[in-house]
């Protein structure tokens, strides 16, 4: 399968916990974007990477919330100290650069926070 | 920041109807516009996008138009099947920081399509 996997599918976790999320983009794409999707609701954006660079981080992520993607390729998404309001469906997505803009999503991750 | 407005929230038709659903987005400098389609459970799919510079897409059943003075684009799917029940979202993208052309995608809030046989 090259399409952009999410590794775990799903996590439940105790609230104060920490919790991580590693996700592998399409091969040749240089971007990944972290998105959080509640139930009923779209995607929304959390932060965003071209290569190993950080580009953008949504102004509503706490600083509880960090990633990396330390070789421009997998990319993490940890959680500290978690939250019941953490409970979500966490999806990245990946995609080229220049002409090749559009982004293709993994299966996400499920967080449970009891 | 960007924001996208969607309606209706939810649609119902009888299969071989066609559907369209509207999005309507604020920032002006907005420049792609892709739909994705996502069933109970699954991934968010990319159906069909549209950039900022072309008035209508097309892919068989499946269109896209963008009003770039009005700000708002539509899909049109025709011919609905059953399959093609699910919930659909728009996204809007602004160009990206530092200098690249397209950015993170911000969503509509979504229509639940259900197609009767």
């Amino acid at each position: 399968d090259t399409g952009v996997s999410q590794d775990p599918r799903h996590k439940i976790t105790k609230r104060g916990q920490n919790v991580t999320f590693r996700c592998d983009p399409i091969s040749e794409h240089n971007r990944l974007y972290w998105y959080r999707q509640t139930l009923g609701q779209g995607p929304e954006f959390l932060t965003y990477f071209q290569n190993e660079a950080q580009l953008e981080k949504s102004r509503l992520l706490s600083d509880r919330f960090s990633a990396e993607r330390p070789k421009g390729s997998f990319s993490t998404l940890e959680i500290q100290r978690t939250e019941q309001g953490d409970s979500a469906m966490y999806l990245c997505a990946s995609s080229g650069s220049g002409q090749s803009y559009e982004q293709y999503f993994g299966p996400g991750t499920r967080l449970t926070v009891t | 920041g960007e924001n996208v407005e969607q309606h209706p929230s939810t649609l119902s038709v009888q299969e071989g109807d066609s559907a369209v659903i509207k999005c309507t987005y604020s920032d002006s400098a907005s420049n792609y516009f892709p739909w994705y389609k996502q069933e109970l459970g699954k991934r968010p799919q990319l159906i069909i996008d549209i950039r900022s510079n072309v008035g209508e897409k097309k892919d068989q059943r499946i269109a896209v138009t963008l009003n770039k003075t009005a700000k708002h684009f539509s899909l049109h799917i025709t011919e609905t099947q059953p399959e093609d029940s699910a919930v659909y979202f728009c996204a809007a993208s602004l160009p990206g920081p530092g200098g690249t052309s397209y950015g993170k995608l911000t969503f509509g809030q979504g229509t639940i399509l259900t197609v009767h046989p």
